[in-house]
């Protein structure tokens, strides 16, 4: 089992629609979750961190399953400015180092 | 404003040339880090620096060497003994290294290297 699965997509959808990726990871004492945006060409861009009871930031909610290790980025209301990969991370040891899933795509068309 | 610059943005290099590629960050971070991104690939871990004068491999070192002589700066060779240097390299710092630290990574802009 890869350490950090991710769907690559890519997840085409309209302006306006409601999209989740979804990402497991091999690690069961993983200690911190992140949810990082990369533009095409572009370096990576922390989204938000997840945290246990889930968090919210204006249209994004992240949501953390430790039981099925399982995490989750949910956004709502799709620009066309969200278009992207979105990457899932994860730090497995809880020392510096983290783990990048492949990330998944997402094109918001008009 | 505080920031990672790397330079420069774009790199060619003729095969059997060793090549330097700057990473500053004044952050006052501890933790530095090197990646590697190949076309459709996740990022891959080349080398990590928690503190100044050490450093630790990654999970694809060779063929690469750094230094960390500042706190400010880390350097990333890539020595001829790369077999396929052609790729995007990032660079990375995060505030702490010790466990338990808060440790969200903030990138530079990155370097395109191309071998001819």
């Amino acid at each position: 089992r890869k350490e950090v699965e991710q769907d690559p997509g890519p997840f085409n959808v309209p302006e306006g629609a409601t999209v989740a990726f979804n990402c497991t990871y091999s690690n069961s004492a993983s200690q911190s979750f992140f949810w990082y945006r990369q533009d095409c060409r572009k370096e990576p861009k922390l989204l938000m961190s997840v945290y246990s009871s889930g968090n919210e930031d204006g249209r994004f909610t992240a949501q953390l399953n430790r039981a099925s290790q399982y995490i989750s980025l949910l956004i709502r209301d799709s620009k066309l400015s969200d278009s992207a990969t979105y990457l899932c991370v994860v730090n497995p040891t809880g020392y510096s180092t983290l783990t990048f899933g492949k990330g998944t795509m997402l094109l918001v068309s008009p | 404003d505080g920031g990672i610059t790397q330079s420069p943005k774009y790199l060619f290099r003729k095969e059997g040339q060793n090549v330097t590629l700057s990473c500053e960050q004044n952050l006052n971070h501890d933790a530095m880090y090197w990646y590697r991104q190949d076309p459709g690939q996740g990022l891959r871990l080349i080398y990590y620096s928690q503190i100044v004068n050490d450093f630790q491999k990654g999970d694809i070192a060779e063929g690469y060497s750094v230094s960390r002589e500042k706190k400010e700066s880390f350097p990333l060779t890539v020595t001829s003994a790369q077999k396929n240097p052609t790729a995007f390299y990032l660079c990375a710092s995060s505030a702490g290294g010790s466990r338990g630290s808060y440790n969200e990574q903030f990138f530079g802009p990155g370097t395109r290297l191309t071998v001819l």
